[in-house]
């Protein structure tokens, strides 16, 4: 497949847990973008990777958040101790440029924290 | 703070008439629009963008106008079809960021085409 891919697409962790979350970006490309969306709102942004370098983690709602692209391909999102108000639905996108693109996004990944 | 505005939560129309879908941003800064069309339990699909020299792009059946002055731009589809129903989400980004353009979006607006 060409698109973006997301594991798991589904998740339940008990609160207090750890969490990972990840995406294969589309080949090649060079900008990556994580964002988070609640139930009944548009994604809102959580950070964004310039091939392996993190430019922007302004969106992180908390230091329990922290994402990663070592290599610049794949990325993790991780969660520690997760919380009840972490329940979302964690969306990645991939961008083929370094400027303002389209964004192609994943499935996402439906976080549930019981 | 909402920059970005989708004002109507949801729209129903018929089938073969026009479905127009508004937004409004406040931050002239914005100079990238784009729309995304969104299903149940699968993540948004790209649809049409705009740059901010242009005020039209069209597509298809899909044509999107952007009005600077009154930061607002629109999302027309015609004629729409009972497959275009779902959510439709406005999003806009800035290239004065510097930082690949992270995206700004609406609440959605949630489109019913009726047979």
């Amino acid at each position: 497949g060409a698109g973006v891919s997301q594991s798991p697409r589904y998740k339940v962790a008990k609160r207090g847990q750890d969490v990972a979350l990840r995406c294969d970006p589309i080949s090649g490309h060079v900008s990556l973008f994580w964002y988070q969306q609640a139930l009944g709102q548009g994604p809102e942004f959580l950070t964004y990777f310039q091939n392996e370098a993190q430019l922007d983690k302004s969106g992180l709602p908390s230091d329990r958040f922290f994402a990663e692209r070592p290599e610049g391909s794949v990325s993790t999102l991780k969660i520690q101790r997760t919380q009840q108000e972490d329940s979302a639905v964690y969306l990645c996108a991939s961008s083929p440029t370094r400027r303002a693109d389209t964004q192609y996004f994943g499935p996402g990944t439906r976080l549930t924290v019981l | 703070d909402q920059q970005v505005k989708q004002n109507s939560p949801s729209l129903s129309v018929q089938e073969g008439r026009i479905s127009i879908l508004n937004c409004d941003y406040t931050n002239s800064m914005f100079d990238y629009f784009l729309w995304y069309k969104k299903y149940p339990a699968e993540g948004p699909t790209f649809l049409i963008s705009i740059s901010s020299i242009k005020d039209k792009n069209e597509d298809g059946r899909f044509t999107v106008f952007l009005n600077k002055s009154a930061k607002h731009l629109s999302l027309h589809i015609v004629p729409s079809q009972p497959g275009d129903s779902a959510v439709y989400f406005c999003a806009a980004s800035a290239m004065i960021y510097n930082q690949g353009g992270k995206l700004i979006f609406g609440q959605g607006t949630e489109l019913s085409v009726k047979p």
